[in-house]
């Protein structure tokens, strides 16, 4: 079973230059998250979606841009990257109703910024 | 705002040890509360959760109990294996369906 597919895992970019994360799931899953995870901290949410077409801000979104055109994908773009970018990106994916709070996470995607 | 704290970490114990792992939160209302683990080099998954006050959530020899009284949600486990060395985050769920993170503890447990 696939689950929670991130693309890709190791990323290297220029300061100023732009990029977008993949992430696909096939659980048919209404809620999907982008999360990033500094050293030595907590999740902080980015971004979430609670279907096609409908995106939400989190707590940390700017300098990123998500979409939600499909039930299956949420990329993740970011634009004119800085070095404060510089972590790793976890893409996950729920199921509202009966029992919320199970989220499935991608294996991540580390970035680095130079 | 909602809020979750957990202890600092590195938690180094040797096997066969008690593990205490604790967590208090800040909340509007009675949350759903849950423990994550994450394994080197993976994604994090859902080791146990309790949806309301007194309910203990409890799997593979971990457990965590509710309670609403000192608003926390400690992780426990009699005797812990190598295997469980990972990071452990305690989290809760909003009422918009997001999870919110504490920092995370590290666990290391020695042979």
């Amino acid at each position: 079973n696939a689950g929670v597919t991130q693309t890709p895992k190791f990323r290297i970019l220029k300061i100023g230059q732009s990029m977008t994360l993949q992430c696909t799931q096939d659980m048919n899953h209404n809620y999907m998250y982008w999360y990033r995870q500094d050293p030595g901290m907590g999740l902080k949410l980015i971004y979430y979606s609670v279907g096609a077409g409908i995106t939400d801000k989190g707590e940390v979104p700017n300098g990123y841009n998500v979409s939600r055109s499909t039930t299956e994908d949420f990329p993740l773009r970011l634009e004119l990257a800085a070095p404060s970018q510089t972590s790793v990106y976890f893409c996950a994916s729920s199921i509202s109703g009966p029992s919320p709070g199970e989220l499935f996470f991608g294996e991540g995607s580390r970035l680095t910024v130079l | 705002g909602n809020s979750v704290t957990q202890m600092e970490g590195p938690v180094t114990l040797s096997e066969e040890a008690f593990l205490t792992i604790n967590c208090t939160y800040t909340a509007t209302g009675y949350p759903s509360l849950f423990w994550y683990v994450q394994y080197p080099g993976e994604g994090l998954q859902l080791l146990l959760k309790a949806t309301k006050a007194d309910d203990k959530g409890s799997n593979k020899g971990f457990e965590a109990t509710y309670r609403k009284e000192t608003t926390s949600f400690h992780l426990e486990k009699g005797s812990v294996q190598v295997s469980d060395s990972a990071v452990y985050f305690c989290a809760l769920m909003d009422s918009s369906y997001k999870l919110i993170f504490g920092s995370g503890t590290r666990l290391l447990v020695r042979p």
